[in-house]
């Protein structure tokens, strides 16, 4: 059974930068079938894609959030994190990490963590 | 950017027929994924390509399309079917886009 678990501060301050991992198991990073991702719920809100990494590295990003967003991978501990900088009252959110598969434009996340709050605070 | 509308919310009674809507210009050329989302969970896929339905899930989730409108069916609602229901599909650009998601109440 594959597993998710978002792992990091549940507080930030505005200005800083948000920092989030994503620990998986029952699947491995390095198979290089998925992208792993990163998705938000702003509260009370729908969701919202933010951005994935292949085992190899290559990230795709939502344009909206792309100049502030690293995601990274580290396929020997298989996790992958989330750096999202100079964050503001409306980063606050419900942080996932999901397995998404693509096929082509088609993308479907079959795996989620089971989320993860932080609030940023002034 | 691009959107897909879902209605904000769907009232039905128990063993009635739910239908959610989820509309957007690319839906004629994109399938679009069902997530069931109950309260302090994560999402849990119910539809994958607008009508397959994952193993696990029950048969009274169904989904179809018709142009630009992909409609989730749920049929003889139960009280354990209230939960919010998001629609997923893709930009012309390959970017997953979710909908404004739909709070299914059974009254």
């Amino acid at each position: 059974q594959v597993q998710l678990q978002e792992s990091g501060p549940g507080l930030v301050k505005a200005s800083q930068t948000l920092s989030l991992t994503c620990s998986v198991s029952g699947d491995s990073i390095s198979s290089g079938a998925h992208c792993w991702s990163w998705v938000r719920q702003h509260p009370g809100k729908g969701l919202e894609w933010i951005g994935c990494i292949y085992h190899s590295g290559s990230t795709d990003y939502n344009p909206s959030l792309k100049s502030r967003l690293t995601i990274s991978v580290d396929a020997s501990e298989n996790h992958f994190s989330l750096k999202l900088s100079s964050v503001t009252a409306a980063d606050t959110a419900v942080y996932y990490c999901a397995r998404e598969e693509r096929n082509g434009y088609n993308s479907i996340f079959d795996y989620w963590g089971q989320g993860t709050l932080v609030n940023v605070s002034s | 950017s691009y959107e897909l509308t879902q209605p904000p919310s769907v009232s039905v009674s128990p063993g009635q027929t739910a239908r959610i809507t989820c509309s957007g210009d690319e839906l004629p050329k994109q399938y679009v994924y069902w997530y069931q989302q109950k309260p302090g969970q994560a999402p849990v896929l119910v539809i994958y390509k607008d009508k397959e339905r994952p193993s696990g899930i029950p048969e009274r989730f169904s989904g179809s399309s018709s142009g630009a409108t992909v409609t989730l069916t749920i049929s003889g609602v139960q009280p354990g079917d209230e939960a919010d229901y998001h629609c997923q599909s893709s930009d012309s650009n390959g970017t997953p886009v979710f909908g404004g998601g739909t709070k299914l109440t059974v009254l």
